[in-house]
C-alpha cells in the first residue's frame, strides 16, 4: 500500500527556520517524483515544486523559488520541504504528493501539515 | 505569470450531469498540458481523480470523466450523487514539468 506520512504540525516565530518531512512506503521512492503543495487558510492548492529523489532533479514554481528549498534523503525514503526564515504568511497547511514516473501525474498525497508562523 | 481559470462555483441537483472547465491564459489546453483532476472535502487532503486528461486512478468513481472540449480540460461528473460536493481543482503543466493549479470550482449538490 502506498503511503505518505506527513510530519507533525509546527507552531514558529518569524524570523525562525523550519523543515518538514514526507516519508513513502509501499513504492520505490526513488523513481517517482515527489513534490509540495501549499494551501493558505480558506484559499485553494498552490503547487510549489517537485524533485526526483534518484538524482535530486528539482523544479521550483516562480512563486516558490528562492523562498524554500525541496529536498529528499532517499536512503530513508523522505522528502523535506525547508525554510531558513518563516513569514507569518507562511502560515498554510503543506501537503506532499507523489506525481508519478513522468512528473506528470499526481496520485497519493500525504495527509498535510499545518505551520503556523505567529508572533 | 500563468494563470489556470475555473468556475468559483456550480450547483447540480442530485442524480444531474454537471460539467467544471479548466482554462489556461497561455491559449488553448491540449493533452501535452496532461490535466488533472482533484476533489477535497472540508478538513481532508487533496484526492486524486484523473489525470493526462482523462484516465482514471484506480480508485475513481466511474461516473466522473475528464475530456478537451473547446481549448479547455474538462471534468464531467454523471449521475452526480450527495458526496460529490466538494471542490475540485485542476492542475495544468507547463515548460520544464512546471505545474499551476486552477483556483478550484466549489460544487454544490442541491
Amino acid at each position: 500500500e502506498v503511503q505518505l506520512v506527513q510530519s507533525g504540525a509546527e507552531v514558529k516565530k518569524p524570523g525562525e527556520s523550519l523543515m518538514i518531512s514526507c516519508k513513502g512506503s509501499g513504492y520505490s521512492f526513488t523513481t517517482y517524483w515527489i513534490g509540495w503543495v501549499r494551501q493558505m487558510p480558506g484559499k485553494g492548492l498552490e503547487w510549489m515544486g517537485i524533485i526526483y529523489p534518484d538524482d535530486s532533479d528539482t523544479r521550483y514554481s516562480p512563486s516558490f523559488q528562492g523562498q524554500v528549498t525541496i529536498s529528499a534523503d532517499k536512503s530513508i525514503s523522505t522528502a523535506y520541504l525547508q525554510w531558513s526564515s518563516l513569514k507569518a504568511s507562511d502560515t498554510a497547511i503543506y501537503y506532499c504528493a507523489r506525481h508519478g514516473h513522468t512528473a506528470y501525474e499526481v496520485d497519493y498525497w500525504g495527509q498535510g501539515t499545518l505551520v503556523t508562523v505567529s508572533s | 505569470q500563468t494563470v489556470v481559470t475555473q468556475e468559483p462555483s456550480l450547483t447540480v441537483s442530485p442524480g444531474g450531469t454537471v460539467t467544471l472547465t479548466c482554462a489556461s491564459s497561455t491559449g488553448a489546453v491540449t493533452s501535452g498540458y496532461y490535466p488533472n483532476w482533484f476533489q477535497q472535502k472540508p478538513g481532508q487532503a487533496p484526492r486524486a481523480l484523473i489525470y493526462s486528461t482523462s484516465n482514471k486512478h484506480s480508485w475513481t468513481p466511474a461516473r466522473f470523466s475528464g475530456s478537451l472540449l473547446g481549448g479547455k480540460a474538462v471534468l464531467t461528473l454523471s449521475g452526480v450523487q450527495p458526496e460529490d460536493e466538494a471542490d475540485y481543482y485542476c492542475l495544468l503543466y507547463y515548460g520544464g514539468a512546471q505545474g499551476v493549479f486552477g483556483g478550484g470550482t466549489k460544487l454544490t449538490v442541491l
